[in-house]
Parts: structure tokens; C-alpha cells; sequence
């Protein structure tokens, strides 16, 4: 069945360290993949998009993500966490509906 | 651009009654929009596909007669629960599709809306 899997549920990550979120995804062709973050008490943003093209995607607040079809995965990262980047992040694929992930739980410490 | 809207954000109501929850695109017509659920620490279950102008499409296990959608213009699509129940009480996303030069979608999201009830 087509789907995305999120390994990890929650993740805790010092200010200024470096960040990384999987996502694996199960789909016959090349899908198209997003990265979405909630923060608490606010609706879902996108954050960036996987099309087609370039593997390697720029998003906003300083993310990006890898494409990488030997693998079947498109992990975010973020060289330099933020304490506001706390939040839920859920992969996603589709087109015209879109199925998520279980979702990553960031915590930031000081 | 591609601001979505819902309203109300949180609503309390008792057993029993229907609530009525709005969700608008404020600077684009959606022909498309989404219904999901979503539970606490859990992700979003999409619940039916609301198209403007004609029935909404709804996924499997989702009752239609219990989750009313109308998608009455280009802008609005509500969702109607009826005869809540507590195990109604849930966390309500909408979206609304933008189509860009007819060859991608992109999904936009609403702020969600908190329902209780008692």
C-alpha cells in the first residue's frame, strides 16, 4: 500500500544543533512529497515540496529536504535548530489528496 | 497568499446537538477543499474530499450522515456535525486545494477548529 512512515516519534535537539527528520515513503512511482510542521494552536505549514527535478529542495525557515529514490526517502533537515522550531512535522505525499505520516514530535533545549 | 480560514476556532457543545464548522479561502477559489480529523499526538485523518457544487466524497468509515458537507461556493465549504456525541470531540482541519498551471496541486491549511463535547 502507498504510504509515508515518520521512524521517529519524538526527537530532542539542542539550540543550534543540527537537525534531521526521516520519512519513508512506499509508492510504485515518483510521488510527490511534502513537509508540513504544526506548531501548537496553529493550522499545518508547508514547509517545502518534492516534485520532480532537483533531489535536493529549499524550503522555508531555513529547511530542506533529500529526495532520494535508492533509499525511498525525503528527510528534512535544518543545519542550525531554532528554540521556535518546536513543533510537530508530518510528511506527506500525493497530489491531489495527501496522506500523512505519524509525525515528529521536535523538543528544543536550551 | 493562500490563506485559509475556519470558524469557529473552538466550540463547546452539549450531546446530542449539531455543529456547524466553516472553512473559507480568503484570496482563492478552491473548487477542492479537505475534511480531516485529528486526535491528540496523532496525525491527520482525512475524513471526505469536498467539491464546490457537487456531493462531497467521503473515505471509508466516515458516516456521511453524521458529517454533513456543503460546499456551496468557490470560497466556503462547512462541515456539520450532527447529533454529536463525546466521541465527536476532536480537532477539525480543513484545506483547500491550489492548483498551480494545471499541472500541481498544493494543499493549504485552515488554523483547525477545537471541538468539545459534553
Amino acid at each position: 500500500a502507498q504510504s509515508v512512515t515518520q521512524p521517529d516519534i519524538h526527537i530532542t535537539v539542542s539550540e543550534g544543533a543540527s537537525l534531521e527528520l526521516r520519512c519513508n515513503y512506499s509508492y510504485g512511482a515518483t510521488p510527490y512529497l511534502f513537509w508540513y510542521v504544526q506548531s501548537p494552536g496553529q493550522g499545518l505549514q508547508l514547509l517545502l515540496k518534492y516534485f520532480s527535478g532537483d533531489t535536493l529542495v529549499q524550503g522555508i525557515k531555513g529547511f530542506e529536504a533529500e529526495f532520494k529514490r535508492s533509499q525511498s526517502s525525503f528527510n528534512l533537515r535544518k543545519p542550525s535548530v531554532h528554540w521556535s522550531d518546536a513543533a510537530e512535522y508530518f510528511c506527506a505525499f500525493g497530489d491531489y489528496k495527501l496522506s500523512f505520516g505519524a509525525g515528529t514530535t521536535v523538543t528544543v533545549r536550551a | 497568499g493562500a490563506v485559509v480560514s475556519q470558524h469557529p476556532s473552538w466550540v463547546i457543545c452539549k450531546s446530542g446537538t449539531s455543529v456547524k464548522i466553516e472553512c473559507r479561502s480568503l484570496d482563492f477559489q478552491a473548487t477542492t477543499m479537505f475534511w480531516y480529523r485529528q486526535f491528540p499526538k496523532q496525525s491527520l485523518m482525512l475524513m471526505a474530499t469536498s467539491n464546490e457544487g457537487s456531493k462531497a466524497t467521503y473515505e471509508q468509515g466516515v458516516e456521511k450522515d453524521k458529517f454533513l458537507i456543503n460546499h456551496a461556493s468557490l470560497t466556503l465549504s462547512t462541515l456539520t456535525v450532527t447529533s454529536a456525541h463525546p466521541e465527536d470531540s476532536s480537532f477539525y482541519i480543513c484545506s483547500a486545494n491550489l492548483i498551480h498551471r494545471q499541472t500541481s496541486y498544493e494543499q493549504y491549511f485552515g488554523p483547525g477548529t477545537r471541538l468539545t463535547v459534553t
